[in-house]
């Protein structure tokens, strides 16, 4: 069993829509989560970064983390073209690599 | 812009031969890692450096190696080049000196092609 599970898609989702993105993980050590986005061929970028439960937003992104259930989620609302990408889970203990997720391919349609 | 620079962007080279990649970190982190994603991969970790020295290591072959300068940039070499070597190579850093931040900061990568 992979530390982290994620679904790969694809997603394809009318623009404006809300997009729901999910992870789960089993490691319970783990404190910090990151959602990147990456284009093709490009480096991930950071969208959000969170350290313990609960929600944070930041403009069109929300992101949320259980860790009763261990389970992490990115909202985008308003999803536009430029948001197709693939959207990929992380997450560490602290001063470590990342444990990634295996990304999921969003594609908005316009 | 991440402010984590990596060059060269593209490299192109023969099997056998040797190639050294470059990352300059975000101005302050201590810590630099390196990460290779062959295509329709997953991102690998490598290794890990922090204020200049190794802290931890992932699934790097025998034939790469790296290493961290006290100006806190690093330099990751692969050596005796396999075709399956060709992938993308991600520096990323994090770390503020104030060590309470965590999240990484990923670069543009290098795309590496062996023929």
């Amino acid at each position: 069993q992979k530390e982290v599970e994620q679904d790969p898609g694809p997603l394809s989702v009318p623009e404006g829509a809300i997009v729901s993105l999910n992870c789960t993980y089993s490691n319970s050590a783990f404190q910090y989560f990151m959602w990147y986005r990456q284009y093709s061929r490009k480096g991930p970028e950071l969208l959000m970064y969170t350290y313990s439960s609960g929600n944070k937003e930041d403009g069109r992104f929300t992101a949320q983390v259980d860790k009763s259930s261990k389970y992490i989620s990115l909202f985008i609302r308003d999803s536009q073209p430029s948001d197709s990408a693939t959207y990929l889970c992380a997450m560490n203990r602290g001063n470590e690599k990342l444990t990634f997720g295996t990304g999921t391919r969003l594609t908005i349609i316009p | 812009d991440s402010g984590v620079t990596q060059t060269p962007k593209h490299l192109i080279t023969a099997t056998g031969q040797r190639v050294t990649l470059r990352c300059s970190p975000r101005s302050g982190d201590l810590s630099v890692y390196w990460y290779q994603q062959s295509l329709d991969q997953g991102l690998q970790f490598l290794i890990q450096y922090y204020n200049g020295e190794e802290r931890a290591k992932g699934n790097i072959l025998e034939r790469f190696s790296a290493q961290q300068f006290p100006d806190l940039h690093s330099e990751l070499n692969l050596s005796s080049l396999e075709l399956g070597d060709s992938a993308l190579y991600f520096c990323a850093s994090s770390v503020d000196p104030g060590g309470n931040t965590y999240e990484q900061y990923f670069g543009p990568g290098t795309r590496l092609t062996v023929t």
